[in-house]
């Protein structure tokens, strides 16, 4: 069945370390994007790609690149993490009206 | 796209039918109503979405009001999976795929 897979599902990095998270889907969706989710902030669009080499950003994107080199993949990089990045972090792809979420990923910047 | 209002929790007994409110006063005539959940520690799952009439499918029965101000979301059968946060999204049809997610309204279903 095809899937959108986050990894890793957790991960430990210290601060100032460059971190990257990997997303891929199997639907060959157009449409991927970057959440987080914060307790008392719901989830926040970070980043979001419409297509191959296209990435936009979203509303908490300071701190956070993106590059979309195919259709599967969207990578999430933190280029030096910071405590504040401590988050859940969720991929999407979508098609048509609907978004599919990956599973999660649980960062903890110490 | 138009903000949404919504309880911050509610509970409901299992077995019985679970009607989720929803607000979104300042819809606008391009504007779907969409509702996802998110079950603890997992990712947003999609539901049901729907424009002005009444929607229904495998999961829920969505019911959006003739002006279009509210909604209500009806999951005919609750069992304890479906305790989740159930999230109200509004948004205009181009939007390409993004949603703004607000607090939603914890479920609690009860044995």
């Amino acid at each position: 069945d095809a899937e959108i897979t986050q990894s890793p599902r957790h991960k430990i990095t210290e601060t100032g370390r460059q971190v990257t998270l990997a997303c891929h889907q199997t639907w060959n969706h157009n449409n991927m994007f970057w959440y987080r989710q914060d307790l008392g902030h719901g989830l926040r669009l970070i980043h979001y790609s419409y297509g191959v080499h296209d990435t936009n950003k979203g509303e908490v994107s300071d701190g956070y690149s993106v590059s979309r080199s195919n259709t599967e993949d969207l990578p999430l990089t933190l280029e030096s993490a910071a405590s504040s990045q401590t988050s859940v972090y969720f991929c999407a792809s979508s098609v048509g009206q609907k978004a599919f979420f990956g599973q999660g990923t649980r960062l903890t910047v110490v | 796209d138009a903000k949404t209002t919504q309880p911050p929790s509610m509970d409901c007994a299992e077995g019985r039918a679970a009607n989720l409110p929803c607000n979104h006063s300042t819809i606008s005539g391009n504007e779907y109503v969409y509702w996802y959940r998110q079950i603890h520690s997992q990712g947003p799952q999609y539901i049901i979405h729907g424009l002005k009439n009444n929607e229904t499918n495998e999961m829920a029965s969505l019911i959006i009001t003739e002006d279009r101000k509210s909604s209500t979301l009806i999951l005919p059968h609750a069992t304890l999976r479906d305790t989740a946060v159930y999230y109200c999204i509004v948004r205009v049809t181009d939007s390409w795929g993004k949603f703004q997610f607000g607090a939603g309204t914890q479920v609690v279903v009860t044995p």
